[in-house]
């Protein structure tokens, strides 16, 4: 298995401008998590998927922030308009129930908002 | 927010050594799970201690927990320079939403010296 594949690596981008970051889960796992990490704020949690239907996105920032899971295989989160203040690492991790075993993390996208 | 909280914030020991990190936490736990980041990477899953558990071993690590003092340790040992990582804390708990969240506390940077 590939593991968790997250994509872009790193991504810049100026102020304003839509910025779409892309998952795709283990195959077979039906969790789905966003993460954000900065050195301020730690590890957050933005939302998660189960089955394909957002739980809980108690930890999305604002309404520029929204999340979609079209189908098994595949997430997005999409921020528009971007702000500097949305620069960090984003993870996205999957899991197979939600406290059966740790989850597995993609290697992240970097965000630099200029 | 933040759930857990590690003890010391940065380690530094000379290879060969025992590394030992705390974790704290406020609320009650479906289970506990530690995580190791190692710089510009992805989270890695390193072990998961349930509520009913108080200690558990996987190769050269050692965890405890003590749901009384709501506190957990991670025991490396031997430690090699390989291991110079950030180990997380992150607590699995049921909401009353019957909703699950991983929370991450803030981290433990280790650097193992050769």
């Amino acid at each position: 298995d590939a593991g968790v594949i997250q994509s872009p690596r790193h991504e810049v981008t100026e102020m304003g401008q839509e910025v779409t970051l892309r998952c795709k889960p283990i195959s077979g796992h039906d969790y789905l998590f966003w993460y954000r990490q900065t050195m301020m704020r730690g590890l957050e949690l933005l939302i998660y998927f189960n089955n394909n239907v957002p739980i809980d996105d108690s930890g999305m920032p604002e309404d520029r922030f929204s999340a979609k899971m079209p189908n098994a295989s595949f997430s997005t989160l999409k921020i528009q308009p971007s702000e500097p203040r949305d620069s960090a690492v984003y993870f996205c991790a999957s899991s197979l129930g939600p406290t059966a075993r740790g989850y597995t993390f993609g290697s992240g996208t970097r965000l630099t908002v200029v | 927010s933040q759930q857990g909280e590690e003890d010391p914030q940065a380690l530094s020991i000379q290879e060969g050594e025992n590394a030992t990190m705390n974790c704290s936490y406020k609320t009650s736990i479906n289970n506990l799970q530690w995580y190791r980041q190692n710089s510009g990477r992805g989270l890695v899953h390193l072990i998961l201690i349930r509520s009913n558990e108080r200690e558990k071993h996987s190769g050269r690590l050692r965890v405890t927990l003590d749901t009384s003092k709501k506190s957990s340790s991670l025991l490396i040992t031997a430690s090699r320079a390989a291991d110079t990582a950030s180990y997380f804390c992150a607590t699995d708990r049921l909401e009353m939403d019957s909703s699950y969240k991983l929370i991450f506390g803030s981290g433990t940077r280790l650097l193992v010296r050769p």
